[in-house]
């Protein structure tokens, strides 16, 4: 069965300060991998997806990057951390097709002071 | 207008209580959907899934799609205390990626 890992479970950051959060996948193959924020109030954000190696959209500007450099590895970064960054960033990940139906992992909660 | 709305509650019942929860759609392009249960401090896990209109029964748990007048619906029968979460909506067309359409959830609270 497939399993969705994130790290670290919590974290808290000064602003200015870089962020990285790793995301992995067990059991399945060229999944399409996703970033989401969610803040409260404001549902789930979609930030990034990634359909492969190197493939990687953007959906919202901000100071956050991601990378997938490998099949299975998603990683969200910034350079430096705002107030506003603040929230709960979950991965998610489906298998593709007609219907792209995705499971998330167990989220980080991020608190940039 | 945003494309998937949803009631953010909170709704509180009591326990054994029969559950209607509710999203309306605006783009009639979807075709699948899906609800999300989320504990507090959790990652949103994967409920129920249909295509299409109809119903589709797993246990307690009923999801409903009427797409003539783009509403679904999740019904809860015999309500616990361990249903106490947030529910997510969420709706897709077919075949497009990263866009998945969630709504912003519904807060339920299950009182014994």
């Amino acid at each position: 069965s497939q399993t969705i890992h994130q790290w670290p479970a919590t974290l808290v950051q000064p602003v200015g300060s870089p962020l990285s959060l790793e995301c992995t996948v067990e059991g399945t193959s060229n999944p399409n991998l996703y970033w989401y924020r969610q803040a409260a109030g404001r549902g789930l954000q979609l930030l990034f997806y990634s359909i492969g190696i190197d493939q990687i959209s953007s959906e919202v500007p901000q100071n956050l990057s991601a990378s997938r450099p490998q099949d299975r590895q998603f990683i969200l970064s910034s350079k430096k951390l705002l107030l506003s960054d603040s929230g709960f960033y979950l991965c998610a990940w489906s298998a593709g097709g007609m219907s792209d139906t995705q499971y998330f992992g167990p989220g980080t909660r991020l608190t940039v002071l | 207008q945003k494309e998937v709305e949803q009631d953010p509650g909170p709704l509180s019942v009591p326990e054994g209580a029969i559950v209607s929860l509710n999203c309306t759609y605006s783009n009639s392009a979807f075709q699948y959907f899906m609800w999300y249960r989320q504990y507090s401090r959790k990652g949103p896990e994967l409920l129920m899934y249909t295509y299409s209109s109809g119903n589709k029964e797993d246990g307690r748990f009923t999801a409903q799609v009427d797409k003539s007048s783009k509403y679904i619906s999740l019904f809860i029968r015999d309500s616990q205390p361990s249903d106490s979460a947030t529910y997510l909506c969420a709706s897709q067309a077919g075949g497009s990626q990263g866009n998945l359409i969630f709504g912003k959830g519904t807060k339920l609270s299950v009182k014994p």
